[in-house]
Parts: C-alpha cells; structure tokens; sequence
C-alpha cells in the first residue's frame, strides 16, 4: 500500500533562517507529489506540485522541492523563513493513475523572531 | 470568485443527532471532495465525487452519506452523530472529472463537536 510519511511533527526555525521539511512516499511507481500550507484555521493552499520532468519544483511565496527517485523523497526547503510562513505543511501523493490521495500528518512550523 | 465555500463553520451536535454539512464551488470544477482532520492524522478522504451524478468511498466513509446534488454543490450528512465523529471537515475541488493528480482547492473548514 502507498503511503505518505513526514517524520517531523513540528520544527521550530530563526526568522531568516533556512527551512527543509521532509516528505517520504512509499509507492511503486512515481506518483503526483504536492505541498499544500494551512495556516491557522484556514484551508489548504497549494505550494506546488510534481508531476514529472525538472526533479526541482519552485512554487509560490518562494518555496520549491526537490523530487529525488533514488530516495522516494519531495522535501520542500525555503532559503530564508519570514515569521508569515509560520502554519502546518502538508505533503500528499496521487497516484498516477487510479483514484487514490493522501495526505502526510503534516509538519507544524514555528517561526521565532 | 468566492472559490469553495463551506457552511456551517462551526456546529455542535449530541450524540445521535443527525446533520448535513454543505459546500458549493463557482469555479465550475468537476470533482469534489470531502475530508476530514484530526490531530497528527492529516486529512483523510472520506468520499469523493469525479463528476455530478457520482460518488465513491474514500478511506473512511463510515458513518457518513454524501450527495452530489449538481455540479456546484457537495453534501456531507451524519446521520447519527457520535464522538468518534468530531473533527474539521475540509471539501475541496478540482477542474477535472476523476482526477487525483490536480490541484485541490479547499474551502475553510466546518469545526465539528459531537457530544
């Protein structure tokens, strides 16, 4: 069975400093891999996604993520967090083909000045 | 655009007590879906409709009934509310008919108790 893993339940990072937060998939093929960032009590907004071609995916508020076969790794870095990047970061992989979805248990970031 | 709307925002519901949660998009977008979050769990899938007309089971459907009343609109029902069921319920959509490889547009959230 797939499945999405992302070890760190909450990071806490220096504003200006460097971010990477870590997405592990388990499946047999390459699926759709996606972030999507929820702050506090919000919905989900997407960061970006991967589908296939260039393995390094840029997406908005200057977040990108680098898809890495040899690891089954999507994990998303920020070179330098702003105190509004502080929110929960969900990774998710679809399958390529089929109708299954799933989210990681998400990453709680905490942003201190 | 209001994008994906969700109503109520919050409810409390004793247990047994039945309810529908609703949601509407206006970005005429064929699928949609009904999650639900709970702590150090993510959100998980609970049903799923690729176009109107159709819906299917996620990865914890029971409990719940949804209807696909027309292309904008997505209801989740409880029918008999219990604890076990108090969590946020996220619905979202997306442009393509069955599609699971597409962006999700997520509407704010019902925050569900159930007593």
């Amino acid at each position: 069975a797939q499945s999405v893993t992302q070890p760190d339940i909450h990071i806490t990072v220096s504003e200006g400093a460097s971010l990477e937060l870590r997405c592990n998939y388990s499946y047999g093929a390459t699926p759709y891999l996606f972030w999507y960032v929820q702050s506090p009590g919000q919905g989900l907004q997407l960061l970006l996604k991967y589908f296939s071609g260039d393995t390094l995916v840029q997406g908005i508020k200057g977040f990108e993520a680098e898809f890495k076969r040899s690891q089954s790794s999507f994990n998303l870095r920020k070179p330098s967090v702003h105190w509004s990047d502080a929110a929960e970061y969900f990774c998710a992989v679809g399958a390529p083909t089929g109708n299954q979805f799933y989210f990681g248990t998400g990453t709680s970031l905490t942003v201190i000045p | 655009n209001a994008g994906v709307t969700q109503t109520p925002k919050f409810q409390v519901l004793k247990t047994g007590q039945s309810m529908t949660l609703q949601c509407a998009q206006d970005m005429n977008h064929n699928s949609m879906y009904w999650y639900r979050q709970d702590p150090g769990m993510g959100l998980r899938l609970i049903y799923y409709s690729a176009s109107e007309g159709t819906t299917d089971k996620g990865e914890v459907p029971n409990g719940y009934n949804v209807s696909r009343l027309n292309k904008r609109e997505f209801s989740l029902r409880l029918e008999s509310a219990a604890p076990s069921q108090t969590s946020v319920y996220f619905c979202a959509s997306s442009p393509r008919q069955g599609s699971f490889q597409e962006t999700q547009y997520f509407g704010p959230g019902t925050r569900l108790l159930v007593l």
